[in-house]
């Protein structure tokens, strides 16, 4: 059954700050794996969708990697802004099965 | 790009209604749709996984009578919370896939209320 880590929990950084938000599954048989940003009492909003056939996307200031073959994949946010402030949580589906989420990052960005 | 439409947002009633949510897609056939349960500063939780014409498959743990889905046609699927009761209160998100290697689309979830 595939688990997916989110590592940290919680950040809290100054605004302009380069930040790493890293994730773990423990199925590397995956289709694809998904960074979504999640903010208070709202849905979803996707950032970036990585094929497994690719080992990195970028989004503006946002850049994704994934190590298929170890199971991580990162989430790089370059110059922090506190609207960057949110929960950050990473999903891949495996096999016939649909998203597994991991629990995700809560990011403060502090002006 | 895809759009998943889930309506109502918001929905606040007494302990024993049922309360019907629904989730369509806009712009691409829904092959198969999935609901998730979100509690407060928790993760998304799958409940089920229906596919377009058959019974939703239920994940361990969650009452099917309690939770029914239907997924009639290729655009819409509903949930159905029978005789809601305060624990049921929780943010409701649906889910869309057109084929197996293709993303998952989101609706904006809807926050239920039991009081």
């Amino acid at each position: 059954k595939q688990e997916v880590t989110q590592i940290p929990a919680a950040l809290s950084v100054p605004e302009g700050e380069n930040l790493v938000l890293n994730c773990s599954f423990t199925d590397s048989a995956i289709y694809n794996l998904q960074w979504f940003r999640q903010d208070p009492g709202k849905g979803l909003t996707s950032l970036l969708l990585i094929q497994s056939s690719q080992r990195e996307q970028t989004s503006g200031r946002l850049n994704a990697s994934l190590d298929k073959s170890s199971g991580r994949s990162t989430l790089y946010i370059a110059a922090s802004q506190p609207g960057d402030s949110a929960t950050y949580l990473c999903a891949v589906p495996s096999g016939n099965t649909p998203l597994v989420f991991g629990k995700g990052t809560r990011l403060s960005v502090i002006a | 790009g895809a759009v998943v439409s889930q309506h109502p947002s918001w929905v606040i009633c007494k302990s024993g209604t049922s309360v019907k949510i629904e989730c369509r897609s806009l712009d691409f056939q829904a092959t198969t749709m999935f609901w998730y349960r979100q509690f407060p500063k928790q993760s998304l939780m799958l409940m089920a996984t229906s596919n377009e014409g058959s019974k939703a498959t239920y994940e361990q743990g969650v009452e099917k009578d309690k939770f029914l889905i239907n997924h009639a046609s290729l655009t819409l699927s509903t949930l159905t919370v029978t005789s809601a009761h305060p624990e049921d209160s929780s943010f409701y998100i649906c889910s869309a896939r057109e084929v197996l290697d293709q993303p998952q689309h989101f609706g904006d979830g809807t926050r239920l209320s039991i009081l």
